[in-house]
């Protein structure tokens, strides 16, 4: 099993859908989670950070479920400017690892 | 606050030559990061430095790729030989305390031919 696993989708979606991303991790020691957003020939950037307790920015919701080890992202009505791939990675004192990215293609 | 600079931006080179990419840190950052992307991948780490020091390199094909942050500040990352599969974006990376996250430079694509 990978260390950090992501579906490569793409994930094809219309405007104001509502779409979910899991990452799954293997090392149960992982200690900080983070979502970033990579767009098409440019660097990640940070997303938000997943805590224990969930957290949510706006229409981004993500949780983290440490018992089945993984890390969701959900988009609420999204957008256009939403098409983008998602990674999620992996830190703390753990070699910080990324998955190898969720494409989301949000259509007319 | 400045990010995390990177040059250059681009890099075409032969196969067997060498290169070297240059990364300053956001200030105050003490840990930096190399990571490697292949297109169509996530980031692969490289290496990663605590100040001066490194953390983990275990990633890094010691053969052909080293890497220094004499200073604790800006770092080098260098490739010697060259090898058509060292084609990527090279992406450093670096973080302070708490759980900020990390945060990256724009990247160096290297295209070796």
């Amino acid at each position: 099993r990978k260390e950090v696993e992501q579906d490569p989708g793409p994930f094809n979606v219309p405007e104001g859908a509502t779409v979910a991303f899991n990452c799954t991790y293997s090392n149960s020691a992982s200690q900080s989670f983070f979502w970033y957003r990579q767009d098409c020939r440019k660097e990640p950037k940070l997303l938000m950070s997943v805590y224990s307790s969930g957290n949510e920015d706006g229409r981004f919701t993500a949780q983290l479920n440490r018992a089945s080890q993984y890390i969701s992202l959900l988009i609420r009505d999204s957008k256009l400017s939403d098409s983008a791939t998602y990674l999620c990675l992996l830190g703390g004192s753990y070699i910080p690892t990324f998955g190898r990215g969720t494409s989301l293609i949000v259509h007319p | 606050e400045a990010g995390v600079a990177q040059s250059p931006r681009y890099k075409i080179i032969e196969k067997r030559q060498s290169v070297a990419f240059w990364c300053n840190p956001i200030s105050g950052h003490a840990t930096l990061y190399w990571y490697q992307q292949i297109l169509g991948q996530g980031p692969k780490l490289l290496i990663q430095f605590q100040n001066n020091g490194v953390v983990d390199d275990s990633q890094l094909p010691k053969d052909r790729f080293s890497a220094e942050r004499l200073k604790g500040v800006d770092s080098t990352l260098k490739i010697q030989p060259a090898k058509l599969e060292d084609s990527a974006v090279y992406l450093c990376a670096s973080s302070g305390q708490g759980r900020g996250g990390y945060t990256f430079g724009s990247g160096t694509r290297l295209t070796v031919v």
